[in-house]
């Protein structure tokens, strides 16, 4: 059972271009997390989706920055007109659909960007 | 906002050597998470615990949460190098499991 993958590893992009980064929730899974691990700091809490719904985007910055998960394909995180703020670790992390209050959530491996 | 405050931050200590890592907040969490990070990589899930009082054993690690909910610890008996890493709490709240609070992190280095 192939866990939650996540590309690229690694994403380079100079100031004000585009960053787009996946997600692929482990089989079964239908609930996506989005992480932002900034250097030094702990993860936050972005958002969190299930298919074709946001559900909470309360630690999502207010511009530049949206995230879809489709019907079909991965969840997307799109961070628009990148700066250098931006650089860091993101990661994805899946549940399943249902369960009690052990439910846990799984990380993928994270995408480093690195805005230059 | 719920806070997770992780203790100590940094941890160094010879092999052999017991050692405790702290995570505490003024919150009551559905269930609280103990992640490991690797360099360059992903937290590892390492165990969940859910009811309050609660204890889970994992080899060398036991890990406990608070009466209330409210804090955990993790307990590393007579460290090995390979315990080396990054150690994370996270704590669940409401229906949103996923939805974790993490604290700050504690890097624990075991020297040989």
């Amino acid at each position: 059972n192939a866990g939650v993958m996540q590309n690229p590893r690694h994403l380079v992009r100079r100031r004000g271009q585009e960053a787009r980064l996946r997600c692929s929730p482990m089989k079964g899974h239908s609930h996506v997390y989005w992480y932002r691990q900034l250097p030094e700091e702990g993860l936050k809490f972005m958002v969190y989706l299930q298919k074709e719904n946001i559900i909470d985007e309360s630690g999502m910055p207010k511009e530049r920055f949206s995230a879809e998960f489709p019907k079909e394909g991965p969840s997307i995180l799109r961070i628009q007109q990148v700066v250098r703020g931006d650089s860091a670790a993101y990661f994805c992390a899946s549940s399943p659909p249902t369960g009690g209050l052990d439910t846990e959530a799984f990380f993928g491996q994270g995408t480093r960007l690195t805005v230059v | 906002t719920q806070l997770l405050e992780q203790s100590p931050q940094f941890l160094s200590i010879q092999e052999g050597e017991n050692l405790t890592v702290y995570c505490n907040s003024s919150s009551v969490f559905s269930s609280l998470q103990w992640y490991r990070q690797e360099p360059g990589e992903g937290p590892v899930l390492l165990v969940t615990v859910v009811t309050g009082g609660e204890v889970k054993k994992l080899k060398r690690l036991t890990f406990q949460f608070g009466d209330a909910r409210k804090d955990s610890s993790l307990h590393i008996t007579a460290a090995q190098p390979g315990d080396t890493g990054l150690y994370l709490c996270a704590g669940a709240g409401g229906t949103s499991y996923g939805k974790l609070t993490f604290g700050q992190g504690t890097i624990l280095t075991v020297h040989p």
